[in-house]
């Protein structure tokens, strides 16, 4: 099946600095990328929708200029997350489309953000 | 506001019983339902899913039903295995712009 993959896997930052994680779509082209967010205990909840050259689509309450989302290229997707503060600490996953379907979508393992 | 709710956080099943998780959602527009397994700390992984022109989609021991009607659907895993331990998902689409998840329901399967 198609494979996604981010880096890091895991990060610490500090406050007041930024991170970025990258979501690539390893054996084939993704035109959509999807950023999601995982608190504890709850439910993924879509930040935004990354399309490959054009500008990502944000979620109601997202800040676009804190989670800046770049999709350079048909396999790279990146989530910058700037001036990071504690709260910010959370597990961030990335979907890609394969191509194969319109609905089915593949995801990343994630990456478990820790602001101290 | 929550399109989809999954209103069982957590299910206990014994191995070789069944095992059904429930899925309610609000917006009529969704036509495609998908459900995802996820383990701690890993990116969740596609399941089964369901279109809305079919009530019914079975995949080996995973099988989903959908009640439009009532805007319901449910896994079912039988014989449930404690491999199926997991946080499961289900996710809804209107046109495949969007995907809305559930709060996820926790199954343990009891050796």
């Amino acid at each position: 099946g198609a494979v996604v993959s981010q880096h890091p896997s895991w990060v610490i930052c500090k406050s007041g600095t930024s991170v970025k994680i990258e979501c690539r779509s390893l054996d084939f082209q993704a035109t959509t990328m999807f950023w999601y967010r995982q608190f504890p205990k709850q439910s993924l909840m879509l930040m935004a929708t990354s399309n490959e050259g054009s500008k990502a689509t944000y979620e109601q309450g997202v800040e676009k200029d804190k989670f800046l989302i770049n999709h350079a290229s048909l396999t790279l997707s990146t989530l910058t997350v700037t001036s990071a503060h504690p709260e910010d600490s959370s597990f961030y996953i990335c979907s890609a489309f394969s191509g194969t379907s319109a609905y089915e979508q593949y995801f990343g393992p994630g990456t478990r953000l820790t602001v101290t | 506001d929550q399109q989809v709710k999954q209103n069982s956080p957590s299910l206990s099943v014994q191995e070789g019983r069944i095992s059904i998780l429930n899925c309610d959602y609000t917006n009529s527009m969704f036509d495609y339902f998908l459900w995802y397994k996820k383990y701690p700390a890993e990116g969740p992984t596609f399941l089964i899913s369901i279109s809305s022109i079919k009530d019914k989609n079975e995949d080996g021991r995973f099988t989903v039903f959908l009640n439009k009607s009532a805007k319901h659907l449910s896994l079912h895993i039988v014989p449930s295995q404690p491999g199926d331990s997991a946080v499961y998902f289900c996710a809804a689409s209107a046109n495949g712009n969007q995907f809305y998840f559930g709060t996820g329901t926790s199954l343990t399967v009891i050796p």
